[in-house]
């Protein structure tokens, strides 16, 4: 079936490190791939999405790149800053079903 | 304008009690779902709907009960409330179904059974 797997938080990082949240999938065919945020006492948001196969998203200096060989959609920044302390989620969108699935979340506290 | 919009944000409310959320979205999208999320921040599907027909209906308790007057609106309505039924509910839509494009999210309801 279908899964999502994102490692396991909380996530803790100084000001300016570098961020690294992991996220591998299992789907069959040519799911689409997105990382949502979740903001203290807010919804998700839609912080980037990949379509198919090499694809990077990229926004708010996040990016993530779509790794068919290896399943992978792992989310990046070069340089955390406080504001980005939140919850992110990866998730897939297959087709063959129309379902989304949700990974576990991954909280990322920064410090000044 | 509030994309998708839920109301109410909070809910307090004795076990046994029935309650209802509502969601409206005014984005003109096809799609409309209801999610809940646990305490472990796990968000798990629970409805969906498109153009007012349901379309998935996880396996939750049938004192669960889904209603879209139109394709703009999907209310939540649930009976006899348990306390496991504390959670935040998030309502989404999505422009078609599958959402492949993505979803928008509404801000929550965090229903609390004491």
């Amino acid at each position: 079936g279908n899964s999502v797997t994102q490692m396991e938080g909380p996530v803790t990082l100084s000001e300016e490190a570098f961020l690294t949240i992991n996220c591998t999938y299992t789907a069959t065919g040519y799911p689409s791939l997105f990382w949502y945020v979740q903001y203290p006492g807010e919804g998700l948001q839609l912080l980037l999405k990949a379509t198919k196969a090499d694809d990077k998203g990229s926004n708010k200096g996040f990016e993530a790149t779509y790794r068919k060989e290896t399943t992978s959609f792992h989310l990046e920044k070069g340089s955390v800053q406080v504001s980005d302390s939140a919850v992110y989620f990866c998730a897939l969108i297959h087709r063959v079903g129309n379902q989304f699935y949700f990974g576990t979340g991954t909280s990322l506290t920064v410090i000044p | 304008d509030t994309a998708v919009s839920q109301t109410p944000k909070y809910l307090v409310t004795q076990m046994g009690n029935d309650k209802s959320i509502k969601c409206e979205q005014n984005l003109g999208h096809d799609t409309m779902y209801w999610y809940k999320q646990d305490s472990k921040k796990f968000l798990k599907i629970m409805f969906s709907y498109n153009n007012k027909e349901l379309i998935i209906n996880e396996t939750v308790p049938n004192r669960f009960s889904p209603k879209s007057p139109d394709k703009a609106h999907l209310n939540l309505h649930i009976n006899s409330l348990e306390l496991g039924d504390s959670a935040v509910y998030f309502c989404a839509s999505s422009r078609e179904t599958g959402g492949s494009g993505g979803y928008t999210f509404g801000s929550g309801t965090r229903l609390t059974v004491v």
